[in-house]
């Protein structure tokens, strides 16, 4: 069954410093790999996706994520870090286009000026 | 992308009592789902609603409980019934899209008394 996990409920990062948010998942076949982000009060935004083609995946608001499929991980990035950026983040997996997205548990990110 | 109007934002509601909300999507999409989350914590799958087709509930949820009407491709509503405190919760309207992008409502947040 499939399944992910992101390992830090939260992250703490100062302003303009480089900020990570993991994610691990558990796919039987290839995934196809998600991150949305949910600021307050608001329904979830999609910022990047990975199906095929390059580890690297380039997304809204600068961020990136990086598909490492040895350590079945899905790490996402950016170089530096806004206060605008603290929100909740959720990593997502499934196995097929046709299967239902499943969603980690979500990792608060606070950016620290 | 999609935008999606989701109808009431909040309400507060005794016990015992039915509300149903509303989503409505500003283009024509197949897949619709409704989802359950409790602030700041992960998204639970009430149901996919596909047009023409009757809604497909996940484990330990039911139709009597959670009726949910599909009229047409921008159109959905979910109707949660004889409330209980328990069922507090925020409820999210999503679509998904051919680029295995989903797209979400703002939520409704229900606060039953």
């Amino acid at each position: 069954a499939q399944s992910v996990a992101q390992p830090e409920d939260q992250v703490n990062v100062a302003e303009g410093n480089p900020l990570t948010v993991k994610c691990t998942y558990s796919v039987s076949g290839n995934p196809y790999l998600f991150w949305y982000v949910q600021y307050p009060n608001r329904g979830l935004q999609f910022l990047l996706k990975y199906i095929t083609g390059d580890n690297l995946v380039k997304g809204s608001y600068g961020f990136e994520a990086e598909f490492n499929k040895s350590q079945t991980s899905f790490h996402l990035k950016k170089p530096s870090a806004l206060v605008s950026d603290s929100a909740l983040y959720f990593c997502a997996v499934k196995e097929t286009s046709y299967d239902k997205v499943i969603f980690g548990p979500g990792t608060s990110l606070s950016v620290i000026p | 992308s999609a935008v999606i109007s989701q109808k009431p934002s909040r309400d507060i509601c005794q016990r015992g009592t039915s509300l149903t909300i509303q989503c409505q999507v500003d283009s024509q999409v197949t897949m619709m789902f409704w989802y359950r989350q409790q602030p700041g914590q992960s998204l639970t799958l009430i149901a996919t609603a596909n047009q023409g087709s009757e809604a497909t509930y996940e484990s330990g949820f039911v139709i009597d409980k959670f009726p949910i009407s599909r009229p047409n491709l921008t159109f959905s509503t979910l109707t949660v019934s004889n409330m209980s405190p328990e069922d507090s919760s925020i409820y999210l309207c999503s679509v998904g899209t051919g680029q295995n992008i989903q797209y979400f409502g703002a939520g409704t947040r229900l606060s039953v008394l």
